[in-house]
């Protein structure tokens, strides 16, 4: 079964600080993962996705298929940062079915 | 671009009452999900739609069900009301075969 764990429900930085979203997965095939972003009064957004390794908004993440994981990373956290981040995940099949984790609240504290 | 719309943004109903939820996908997209999001959970997949059909159903009881007309344009229909079917319905559009998920920003539904 599809499963995606988030273990932190509030997570605290001060601005600057490096940050570090856990996000861990279960899925026996090979899944894509995603990290989906809501902020304030704003819909949810894609912020990224494994398979195209980029940087937005200075945020990474790798896919680590042995430890099942897919932390998001930041070095220096801005205010602008603070919501709620998703990490999803996705079986690479045809009629894509999105399993979300429980989500973490992000916030960069002045 | 409009994105994806929901309407209405809200709703109240009583129980065992039946609901109608209506979503618009984004431009150039084909395929529609519905999600349902409860207070501080992150979205739980309903089912999703593709050339008018269901393709893929999560977890959800029969009185959930969906339609999806030739203009891509998505219902939900949940029958028989209960309390705990309170919560963020999401509409989300993608192209076939390409993900990501396109979201809207949501019906709230309040069931009393």
């Amino acid at each position: 079964a599809q499963r995606v764990t988030q273990p932190e429900k509030l997570l605290s930085v001060f601005k600057g600080a490096p940050v570090e979203l856990k996000c861990n997965y279960s899925y026996s095939g090979s899944p894509e993962l995603f990290w989906y972003v809501q902020y304030s009064r704003q819909r949810l957004q894609l912020l990224l996705r494994h398979i195209s390794r980029e940087s937005i908004k200075g945020f990474t993440a790798d896919l680590n298929k042995g430890e099942t994981s897919f932390h998001l990373k930041k070095p220096f956290a801005q205010e602008e940062d603070s919501a709620m981040y998703y990490c999803a995940l996705s079986g690479n099949n045809y009629g894509q079915n999105f399993v979300f984790g429980p989500g973490t609240r992000l916030s960069v504290l002045p | 671009d409009a994105g994806v719309t929901q309407s209405p943004t809200h709703l109240i109903k009583t129980r065992g009452q039946q609901v109608t939820l209506r979503c618009s996908p984004k431009s150039g997209h084909d395929t529609v999900s519905w999600y349902q999001q409860a207070l501080g959970q992150g979205p739980q997949f309903i089912f999703q739609y593709y050339e008018e059909e269901e393709r893929q159903r999560g977890n959800f009881p029969d009185r959930f069900s969906g339609h999806q007309f030739p203009n891509y344009s998505s219902e939900l229909n949940v029958n028989a009301l209960l309390l705990g079917d309170s919560a963020l319905y999401l509409c989300a559009s993608s192209r076939a075969r390409d993900s990501p998920l396109h979201f809207g920003n949501g019906t709230r539904l309040t069931v009393t």
